[in-house]
């Protein structure tokens, strides 16, 4: 198995909902990823958990919220968010946080109305 | 600030003859260096990588070459086939285990 598997596909909500991305990986990675990726733009890091805590917070705002309840899983969680912030949002895991060779799911299309 | 470049958004070329993909650089701490392909409604795959103590690594029909002095980087499609039409995605990373990825070159490979 050598999937990111991202759930779900297409999300629409509402500036006032809350909502949770999921990621799941099953290839004993301990490193995961969350990129945000807008139309004809390069993937950009918004969070990196090592070992299940988190390492890397690209100065994110406080309404994207990630959780990483096991080696396995990753969650982004929503809240309060604007129209800008609709975009495919990325999950990628590696074996490590220092391998450079991350494995992407197929991203969750995010739109805010 | 962008510090991987990818100069040109849309490369076309004829089934059967070589793809060339080039991406730039501005950090000189890079030091190891990927390609991904990107089909529409997908997550990018990893396609091929180079360290920056070597100047060229191999895998089947891709190969990367890397000229650090020049900080460029190269992907060769040799042949190109109509399956490799995708977005291509040079991406480098430094000690920070951070990505930083190109804008991406669409390929075309027409028949």
């Amino acid at each position: 198995d050598t999937e990111v598997t991202q759930t779900p596909k297409h999300l629409v909500m509402g500036m006032t909902n809350k909502k949770s991305l999921k990621c799941e990986q099953h290839m004993g990675h301990r490193a995961m990823y969350w990129y945000k990726q807008k139309a004809k733009k390069p993937p950009e890091l918004m969070f990196v958990y090592s070992y299940e805590k988190l390492s890397i917070n690209e100065s994110v705002p406080s309404r994207f919220s990630p959780e990483c309840p096991n080696s396995s899983l990753l969650n982004l969680h929503l809240h309060a968010l604007q129209p800008e912030d609709s975009a495919l949002y990325l999950c990628a895991s590696s074996q490590r946080e220092s391998d450079a060779e991350a494995f992407f799911g197929q991203g969750t299309r995010l739109t805010v109305v | 600030d962008q510090q991987v470049k990818q100069n040109s958004p849309s490369l076309s070329v004829q089934e059967g003859r070589i793809s060339i993909l080039n991406c730039d650089y501005t950090n000189s701490m890079f030091d190891y260096f990927l390609w991904y392909k990107k089909y529409p409604a997908e997550g990018p795959t990893f396609l091929i990588s180079i360290s920056s103590i070597k100047d060229k690594n191999e895998d089947g029909r891709f190969t990367v070459f890397l000229n650090k002095s020049a900080k460029h980087l190269s992907l060769h499609i040799v042949p190109s086939q109509p399956g490799d039409s995708a977005v291509y995605f040079c991406a480098a990373r430094n000690s920070g285990y951070a990505l930083n990825f190109g804008k991406g070159t669409s390929l075309l490979v027409t028949p």
